[in-house]
């Protein structure tokens, strides 16, 4: 385990307001990912960031931002939710060692747009 | 194309016994790696076993096998002497790129869905 803690862990909210969900983690390590899990969809990544203020996009990124001013803290911004954006969105840490890297994975936010 | 596909959406399996979850994958880089998941009922993601292209032996760990068949691109998960706490989803991912190099992201399979039956 990572030591990855997210918040809120729920959240239910209306279309059109802005949402920001929380990803902490104590391990420092470098790389963190947000992915949203949706039936039928497996896990999808949409933002990841590869340091401090360093980000970049992934597969759904379209209707999301991030932010990463401290290697502990990663943020993921939904700048006017739609209900399309309801999931269950999950942040992962890259734990590296010499043979390999793995990421381990947040309990999860359950984000529901009305 | 997709690249990690799981063909079995739901699959049964007595406890105590073995079973086999599909996992394919499709990438022409010659370095990747491969990985499986498990989502219990409670939400969390669990990572089991990791595979590198390389590797020149079966990954294992502890009940968990992965039977990886680089000709076939195939990277099964087989977990010996099923108990019911292995009920859950199970998910395969797969890096691309060199372990080192890259963003180090996850394209993730559909899932399977794994009852075990007391």
């Amino acid at each position: 385990d990572a030591g990855i803690t997210q918040s809120p862990r729920h959240k239910v909210t209306e279309t059109g307001t802005p949402v920001t969900l929380r990803c902490h983690q104590t391990e420092n390590h470098r790389y963190m990912y947000w992915y949203r899990q949706d039936p039928g969809h497996g896990l999808r990544l949409i933002h990841y960031s590869y340091g401090v203020k360093d980000t970049d996009k992934g597969e759904v990124s379209d209707g999301y931002s991030v932010s990463r001013s401290k290697t502990e803290d990663f943020l993921l911004t939904l700048e006017s939710a739609t209900s399309s954006q309801t999931s269950v969105y999950f942040c992962a840490t890259l734990s590296k060692s010499s043979s390999t890297d793995t990421q381990y994975f947040g309990p999860g936010t359950r984000l529901t747009v009305l | 194309a997709q690249k990690i596909t799981q063909t079995q959406p739901g699959m049964f399996v007595q406890e105590k016994e073995a079973v086999t979850l599909d996992c394919t994958y499709d990438t022409s880089d010659p370095s990747y790696g491969l990985f499986w998941y498990k989502q219990p009922s409670s939400g969390e993601m669990i990572f089991l076993i990791y595979q590198g292209s390389y590797d020149q032996q079966n990954a294992t760990e502890g009940r968990y096998s992965l039977n990886f068949q680089k000709a076939r691109k195939s990277a099964n998960l087989v977990i010996s002497a099923s108990q019911l706490g292995d009920s859950a989803m199970y998910f395969c991912a797969m890096r691309e790129g060199d372990s080192g190099a890259g963003s180090y992201q996850l394209t993730f399979g559909k899932g399977t869905k794994l009852s075990v039956i007391p």
